[in-house]
């Protein structure tokens, strides 16, 4: 089944504990990214990967580290979260081409910060 | 800088009534548009995208939506809403011929009246 899978789903931590969210996709997409949901913000990209070792900053970058060291992997690591950083988190890829092909949202990582 | 405008953050109908979202974007030249919907505690799925053929798009559980360039509109409708729709829909927009994600409408939360 084409899917992306993140974990954990839920996730309680406290502030300055560094923690990673793993993002994994079986299609064999080039275009990965991070979105974070705020209620009535929509979804704010945090970044986004064009390619393994390709990677950029997108809407709210601060306080978030990514990496692509892998094409299926696009780990989000937060070094040291703060309360702010409570939120809801999605990852998604699509393949590579113009904006005209459909993202594919993982679950969501439900993350608190205390 | 790609901005969507979703008109309502909060939606209300009557079960069999007619369904209207409205989101407008800002874009000297058309962009790539979508609607996602988000059941509670799940990740987003597309509906439908308009990429530059017909304006009247149809999508899937016969939701449609209409590009409207003269009105930077891409309004989402459905004939007759079931209780099943009740959701929250985001209106998104991608540049063309960029690399860059999607930027994303706040949301409407859509509520279906017995």
């Amino acid at each position: 089944e084409a899917q992306v899978t993140q974990n954990p789903r839920y996730l309680i931590t406290v502030t300055g504990k560094k923690l990673t969210v793993t993002c994994s996709q079986n299609m064999n997409h080039e275009y990965m990214s991070w979105y974070r949901q705020d209620p009535g913000l929509g979804l704010r990209q945090i970044y986004y990967s064009m390619n393994v070792e390709v990677t950029d900053k997108g809407d709210v970058p601060e306080g978030y580290k990514v990496s692509r060291k892998e094409k299926r992997n696009f780990p989000l690591i937060l070094e040291s979260p703060s309360p702010n950083q409570t939120s809801l988190y999605f990852c998604a890829s699509r393949p590579a081409g113009t904006g005209g092909h459909e993202q594919y949202f993982g679950p969501g990582t439900r993350l608190t910060v205390t | 800088a790609q901005s969507v405008t979703q008109l309502g953050s909060h939606v209300s109908v009557s079960e069999g009534a007619l369904v209207l979202l409205r989101c407008n974007y800002s874009s000297s030249v058309p962009p790539y548009l979508f609607w996602y919907v988000q059941y509670p505690n799940q990740g987003l799925q597309l509906l439908l995208k308009y990429t530059s053929a017909a304006t009247l798009v149809k999508g899937i559980n016969g939701f449609e939506a209409e590009f409207k360039k003269s009105e930077t509109s891409f309004h989402l409708t459905k004939p007759s809403a079931h209780m099943s729709d009740a959701a929250e829909y985001f209106c998104a927009v991608s540049d063309r011929g960029s690399a860059r994600q999607l930027t994303f409408g706040s949301g409407t939360q859509l509520t279906v009246l017995p």
